[in-house]
Order: C-alpha cells, then structure tokens, then sequence
C-alpha cells in the first residue's frame, strides 16, 4: 500500500532555533501534501496545503514566514518550524492522497507517523 | 461556519458494541470519512461513506443519513487494542477535509 514516510518523529529544540520535518512518499508520487497540528486532545488542524511545483497555500492564521513549506520534487515535501518558540510544540502531521488508492471514488490520504515537536 | 460533532469519550467493555456518533455542517458534502488514531500516532483509514446507508468491514461498520447530516460508526466484539480516538471527518465542497476533535473509546475488562 501507499507509505508516507515522515521524519523525525521527536524532536527537542530550544527556542529560537529552526526545526525542519519531512514526508517522502515511497512508493507512489505525491503531487500534493497536506501539513497538519494537532494540539492534545484536539482535533487535526490543517496549516497548509503544498503542491510540487508552486507555492504552498496557507490555512487562515497560519504564518507562511514563520512555517516554511517547500515541495521539492514529487515524492518529498518539508515543514521548516522557524524560530520556534514553546507555543509551536505540537504534534505535526503531513497526509497525502495517493492517486490510486480510493474508497468508492474519494482519495484517501495516507499519513505520516507524525512529529512531536517539543520546544524548550 | 462548518463543524463537526462527537463526544468527546466513551467507555466500553471488552466484546460488547460501542456507537460512535458524528453529527456535522458543512459547506456541502463529498462523503465522510472515519479514522482511528492510537495515542501519539497518524490516524489510520478506517472507512468512508458518500451515500446513506450502512458499510459493512468486519468488525466495524459506519452509517450515514445526508439528510440529517448524521454518520456513527459501530464497533463490534470489542477488543482492547480498539481503545483509541476515532476521528469523524468530512469531505466539503471543495474536497477540504473539515475533523472533528476526536472521541476516546476506552475498552474495559
């Protein structure tokens, strides 16, 4: 089936630095990639939406200076956490939706495991 | 605005059948999606549903009434490694996924 390989899967940071997280589709080209939060016990926020060969497009609120996006090829996508201060610690989560692997017609996206962002 | 409802928790006990409800507004529909998600996880796909009425996989099965803008999902046989958050989300109509924020199932012995 369709993996999305996501890295890294912790991180610990101190505030002020940059944090940068990646989704490799392995076995299918992933011509767009949605970036997620998710807060605990919250539900999956979607910052961003990248599409390979253009700029990402934003989610409302979402400061596209401070979480960089680039979609660098078909098969790899990146979040950049700039200057990270603790309110960004979350758990990021990219989702793909593999041509191909449908539920009557929908696309369903396949997720990366996750990254939990911790920073001090 | 758009949203999506669902409890927050349930409790269950082990081989007996849980309901999960998800009732939701959106900006039009294309179709409804339920995920599971174990803690500190991805979600993972369960089922989806585009037309109303009832899909069978196994021990799950998800139900959806477009009209009452209503879907549960229902858990049979329950075993342990079913406790975990189950994710409620729509497909509007411009293909967005709209969450809901999850309801933990907690299995008991």
């Amino acid at each position: 089936g369709a993996v999305v390989s996501q890295h890294p899967s912790w991180v610990i940071c101190k505030s002020g630095t940059s944090v940068k997280i990646e989704c490799r589709s392995l076995d299918f080209q992933a011509t767009t990639m949605f970036w997620y939060r998710q807060f605990p016990k919250q539900s999956l926020m979607l910052m961003a939406t990248s599409n390979e060969g253009s700029k990402a497009t934003y989610e409302q609120g979402v400061e596209k200076d401070k979480f960089l996006i680039n979609h660098a090829s078909l098969t790899l996508s990146t979040l950049t956490v700039t200057s990270a201060h603790p309110e960004d610690s979350s758990f990021y989560i990219c989702s793909a939706p593999p041509v191909g692997h449908t539920a009557s017609g929908a696309n369903v996206l396949t997720f990366g495991a996750g990254s939990r962002l911790t920073v001090l | 605005g758009q949203n999506i409802d669902q409890p927050t928790e349930m409790t269950a006990t082990e081989g007996a059948i849980v309901q999960i409800n998800c009732t939701y507004q959106t900006s039009g529909f294309n179709g409804l999606f339920w995920y599971q998600q174990h803690a500190g996880e991805a979600p993972t796909f369960l089922s989806y549903n585009v037309l109303d009425g009832l899909e069978e996989k196994g021990r799950f099965s998800s139900f959806l009434s477009r009209s009452k803008g209503y879907s549960y999902l229902l858990l049979k046989e329950l075993q342990m490694k079913d406790s975990a958050s189950y994710l409620c989300a729509v497909s509007n109509s411009n293909y967005q996924l709209i969450w809901g924020a999850g309801t933990k199932l907690i299995i008991k012995p």
